[in-house]
């Protein structure tokens, strides 16, 4: 079974950090492009980053570019995503997802929230 | 601001069947077969219901369909079920932002 647990969310201060982690099991994790998407609260899902099976490509939206990193061990069946700077707008429920072909997400784990506020 | 169009909302009495739009443009859903459609129970993980436009992962009812025309696509929930009450979130190849703004179904 296919099994992605995110973990690292949390309460922190505008212009903290934060590293979010995912553990995927159930699949051959360096097979597939691995994807952030977020949803702030009362909005929609927004993607956010993703990265090659390999970890040679990334991409990232506009609003966080410079301030999030994403990175995967693929000997140890995890992403994670290291998070600068981060900002009110930040605020949000962060899922990582498996894409299995065209930026399209077969499955999800149940996400980690990330609260930014002094 | 999401580049793919959903009706905020969409409604229907239990048994009956509702239709979600998701307009994109000939750059995203006109141009390509990789259209994808989510339903989401706040506070849980999002789920697949449809991708490559009309296909149906294993485990998904077959009262979930998905189509497109032109630059419109389309999910259409038949014989409504209480536990189908959701935000459903389409998503194309090729548009900003992947995801459309989402639709909350409700049964009525």
């Amino acid at each position: 079974e296919v099994q992605l647990v995110e973990s690292g969310g949390g309460l922190v201060q505008p212009g903290g950090s934060l590293r979010l982690s995912c553990a995927a099991s159930g699949f051959t994790f360096d097979a597939y492009w691995m994807t952030w998407v977020r949803q702030a609260p009362g909005k929609g899902l927004e993607r956010m980053a993703n990265i090659k099976n390999d970890g040679s490509e990334t991409w990232y939206v506009d609003s966080v570019k410079g301030r999030f990193t994403i990175s995967r061990d693929n000997a140890k069946n995890s992403l994670y995503l290291q998070m600068n700077g981060l900002r009110a707008e930040d605020t949000a429920l962060y899922f990582c997802a498996r894409d299995v072909g065209w930026q399209q997400f077969d499955s999800w784990g149940q996400g980690t929230l990330v609260t930014v506020s002094s | 601001q999401s580049a793919l169009t959903q009706p905020p909302s969409a409604s229907g009495s239990p048994g009956q069947s509702v239709t979600i739009s998701c307009t994109g443009t000939s750059s995203d859903i006109g141009k390509y077969k990789y259209v994808s459609w989510y339903q989401h129970h706040p506070g849980k993980a999002p789920k697949l219901m449809i991708y490559d436009v009309n296909k149906r992962p294993s485990g998904v009812p077959d009262r979930f369909s998905g189509s497109k025309s032109g630059n419109t696509a389309s999910l259409t929930v038949s014989g409504l079920q209480a536990e189908d009450e959701a935000d459903y979130y389409c998503a194309s190849y090729g548009a900003l932002g992947i995801f459309g703004s989402g639709t909350k179904v409700t049964v009525l």
